[in-house]
């Protein structure tokens, strides 16, 4: 069974262009996450995704991000205009189930590098 | 507001000898705690889990991590490192009242065996 992929792995865009992140959970998992690692720092969460619905989106650091999840498969993570913070390793998860005692499998991040 | 420390940005051990990763974290209700390790080039994998019952939890690859309600840690140990358990490790904490599903995570400790 293949696991959560992300693409690409790394990404190295000039500051105010546009990336698009895709995240392929496993199949079957209708619990998705995204999350991101800043400057060797904590790994914050950005949003959940429940099928197509966002369920919390609490962590997106502002407008310039947007997260979809067309038809409650895969999804992506917009960002644009890209700003120098921006940088970092953006992570997604995926779980089956939505119980908070479930552990959430991880794909091996997209490192964004904004210059 | 939930919070994880990861004291150690990196613990040194000689293979053989046994280890410790520390982790304290803070919630308002009672906690779930994962660990994960992300080896180099790799994603976030899930290594062990609290829930409930037994306060010492056993996971993969040999690790163990103790429960401490009054100490509100989850220490990650293992009896005899090896050089391949040489990574990043990530404890995190969920809070079972809290109706979204995300995971706080500490900042990370890396953790280098030698031989």
């Amino acid at each position: 069974e293949a696991g959560v992929t992300q693409f690409p792995s790394h990404s190295v865009i000039e500051k105010g262009q546009t990336v698009t992140l895709r995240c392929d959970p496993i199949s079957g998992h209708d619990n998705l996450y995204w999350y991101r690692r800043v400057m060797g720092k904590e790994i914050k969460f950005l949003l959940h995704f429940v099928k197509e619905s966002k369920q919390d989106e609490s962590g997106m650091p502002n407008n310039r991000f947007l997260a979809e999840r067309t038809g409650g498969t895969y999804s992506t993570l917009k960002v644009q205009p890209a700003e120098l913070e921006d940088s970092g390793v953006y992570f997604c998860a995926s779980s089956q189930f939505p119980r908070s005692n479930t552990e959430a499998f991880f794909g091996q991040g997209t490192r964004l590098t904004v210059v | 507001a939930q919070s994880v420390a990861q004291p150690e940005d990196q613990v040194n051990v000689a293979e053989g000898n046994p280890l410790t990763v520390k982790c304290t974290y803070s919630v308002s209700g009672n906690p779930y705690l994962f660990w994960y390790v992300q080896y180099p080039n790799r994603g976030l994998q899930f290594l062990l889990k609290y829930i409930t019952g037994d306060n010492l939890v056993k996971g993969s690859y040999g690790f163990e991590a103790e429960f401490n309600k009054s100490q509100t840690s989850f220490h990650l140990k293992k009896p005899s490192a090896l050089v391949s358990d040489s990574a990043l490790y990530f404890c995190a904490v969920r809070d079972k009242m809290d109706s979204s599903y995300k995971l706080i995570f500490g900042s990370g400790t890396r953790l280098l065996v030698r031989p």
